[in-house]
């Protein structure tokens, strides 16, 4: 069964630092995987996904995330945090189905100034 | 395009009181999702539609709990009768198939806060 673990559910970085949310999938079939944020009292929006065209996926707001089949993680990273990104941001991965998204608990960033 | 629309933005009842959730899908979209969102319990899929049709309603917790897509531009959660352990935020998504692979990408509308006092 396909599943996300998010490890950190609490990141704390300081303002101009890196981000690194870490994110590990278990799959049966090869994988789409993505990235959602969600800002306090608001949905989920999607930042960035992996569809097997390029390992290296750029997303919104300077987001990044790697995929490395070998590790089996898809890792989400920004070189310089905002204070506009602190939010909780969800891993997700394809349903063995193909017609869900198995999510992530989530792991919620707080930069400080 | 709109997005997904959900109503009531937020609700606030008593125990023991139907409530209705509305969720308007992406135009043109062919599966739509129902989310509960709540600190102890995370993200969780409750029912999924394609095509107006119920595929899997396995999140469902309970018989209080009902869905459903007359159409496809409309979609119900019903609780009938809530209780305070109902209080959450409830997410309606859809996404699109086509013809053309969307990679299974969703779009969440921005959620109904429900209170059940």
């Amino acid at each position: 069964a396909q599943s996300v673990t998010q490890l950190g559910s609490h990141v704390s970085v300081s303002e101009g630092a890196l981000v690194l949310l870490r994110c590990n999938y278990s799959s049966s079939v090869p994988p789409y995987l993505f990235w959602y944020v969600q800002y306090p009292n608001q949905g989920l929006q999607l930042l960035l996904k992996y569809t097997s065209a390029a390992t290296l996926v750029k997303g919104i707001n300077g987001f990044e995330a790697e995929f490395k089949k070998s590790e089996t993680s898809f890792h989400l990273t920004k070189p310089s945090a905002h204070m506009s990104d602190a939010a909780e941001y969800f891993c997700a991965v394809t349903s063995s189905d193909g017609n869900k998204l198995v999510f992530g608990a989530g792991t919620i960033l707080r930069v400080k100034s | 395009d709109a997005g997904v629309i959900q109503s009531p933005r937020h609700e606030v009842t008593e125990m023991g009181q139907e409530v209705t959730l509305r969720c308007k899908p992406i135009s043109g979209h062919d599966y739509l999702f129902w989310y509960r969102q709540t600190m102890m319990r995370g993200l969780e899929l409750l029912i999924y539609f394609n095509n107006n049709v119920p595929i899997d309603d396995s999140g469902m917790p309970e018989d209080r709990f009902s869905a459903k897509m007359p159409n496809a531009s409309f979609s119900t959660l019903k609780i009938q009768p809530s209780e305070p352990r109902d209080s959450a935020v409830y997410f309606c998504a859809s996404r699109g198939t086509s013809g053309v692979r969307t990679y299974n990408e969703q779009f969440f509308g921005p959620g109904t806060r429900l209170t059940v006092l």
